[in-house]
Order: C-alpha cells, then structure tokens, then sequence
C-alpha cells in the first residue's frame, strides 16, 4: 500500500526541540521530492521545507531557516524534521508529503499529520 | 513568494448546484496550479494538477481551469460528500496555499 505513516510530534516548550519522522511504503522513494507542510489550528496550509529527491538539494520556508533541518534516509525510505528553537507559532500539524511527479511541488500523498504543540 | 487569493472564503450551495472557487496569483504563474480538498481532521487530497489534470481517482464533476494568474475550480454537481475546505496551490515557486475556501452543503 502506498503511504506515509508519521511519527513524533507533542508538546514542547518554547526553546525547546522535536524531530519528526515519516516512512514511506509503496513507491521507489528516491525517485521523489518530499515536503514537510504544516497547519496552525484553524489556520491554512504552510510550506515548510522540501528535500530533492536525486541529490541532496533542501529549502525551507524563511519562517524556519536556520531553526529546522530535513533530511532523508533513501536506504530506509525515512524522511525526517528536526525542529530546533522551536516558538509558539511553530505549533501546527505537521504533514509529510510527497511529490506527484519528481522534484516538482505538487503534493499527491499526505500522512496522517501529527501536532507539534510549543507551550510553557 | 508569490500570493495566492482565493474567493470566496466560505460559500453555502445546495446538492446539485454548480460551485465555483477562484483563485488570484500575485503574478503570472502559466498553469502551475493545483486544487486540495480537505475535510475536518483529515489531511489535504490532491484533486486537480496543472491547472485543469484531474488527478486519478477524483470525480469527474470536479475540473479546473486558468493560465497566468487567474484560476477556477468548479464542481458541476455539488454531492453532500464534497462539504470541505479547498485550497489553491501554485507549484511555480516556492510553493504557497490560497486561504480556502470552505463549502457547506
């Protein structure tokens, strides 16, 4: 079955640190771009970061450069985020992504989202 | 980054009414577009790429359509299952979403 099954995720203090994680299943893994994109409660949908799927390109959203890192593991078919100096407008559900086509940014399968929550 | 601004933000149609989402890029994007629906605690699904491709397995009563930076999504035939927000999405640059649009039935 094609999907993507999250994990990770809580509560977190402000300053504080999470790494999520997502593996994948039912595709060849390296052959795609895959995004992390995230959801304020109540709120709409935020790129955040995207790792290439042929070499090692990553981008992120100015909101978190230099605070978040994705990386990828296509041995495992594992996609992850490390979330650093995290802030209250960081909470959010978190989705991992993956591309429809290659590298492009047309998001065709979601995880299940899973929430960051960063509160004292 | 390049804006997206859908309209309107929330509409309320009757089942079987044709329903029309628009969506307004900052500037010209050729038909880098694509549509999601999404229900209530459920993650986004992709329903059209490109502008008008429909994606596998979505109803064909959904269609979109636009180039440059003027873009609709339009359900001919609105169904009680089609109650969810959309979002507009431009894949030209660092992606970004419209606001959405919430459709109640």
């Amino acid at each position: 079955e094609v999907q993507l099954l999250q994990s990770g995720g809580g509560l977190v203090q402000p300053g504080g640190s999470l790494r999520l994680s997502c593996a994948a299943s039912g595709f060849t893994f390296s052959s795609y771009a895959m995004s992390w994109v995230r959801q304020a409660p109540g709120k709409g949908l935020e790129w955040v970061s995207t790792f290439s799927g042929s070499g090692s390109s990553t981008y992120y959203a100015d909101s978190v450069k230099g605070r978040f890192t994705v990386s990828r593991d296509n041995s495992k078919n594992t996609l992850c985020l490390q979330m650093n100096s995290l802030r209250a407008e960081d909470t959010a559900v978190y989705y991992c992504v993956k591309s429809l086509v290659g590298e492009t940014t047309t998001f065709d399968l979601w995880g299940q989202g899973t929430m960051v929550t960063v509160s004292s | 980054d390049i804006q997206m601004t859908q309209s309107p933000s929330s509409l309320s149609a009757s089942v079987g009414d044709r329903v029309t989402i628009t969506c307004r890029a900052s500037q010209g994007i050729s038909q880098y577009v694509n549509w999601y629906q999404q229900k209530p605690g459920k993650a986004p699904k992709l329903l059209i790429y490109a502008a008008f491709s429909l994606q596998t397995g979505v109803p064909s009563r959904f269609s979109g359509s636009g180039s440059g930076t003027d873009f609709t999504l339009t359900i001919s035939s609105l169904q009680p299952e089609d109650s969810a927000t959309y979002y507009c999405q431009q894949s030209y640059s660092t992606p970004t979403f419209g606001g959405g649009t919430k459709v109640e039935i």
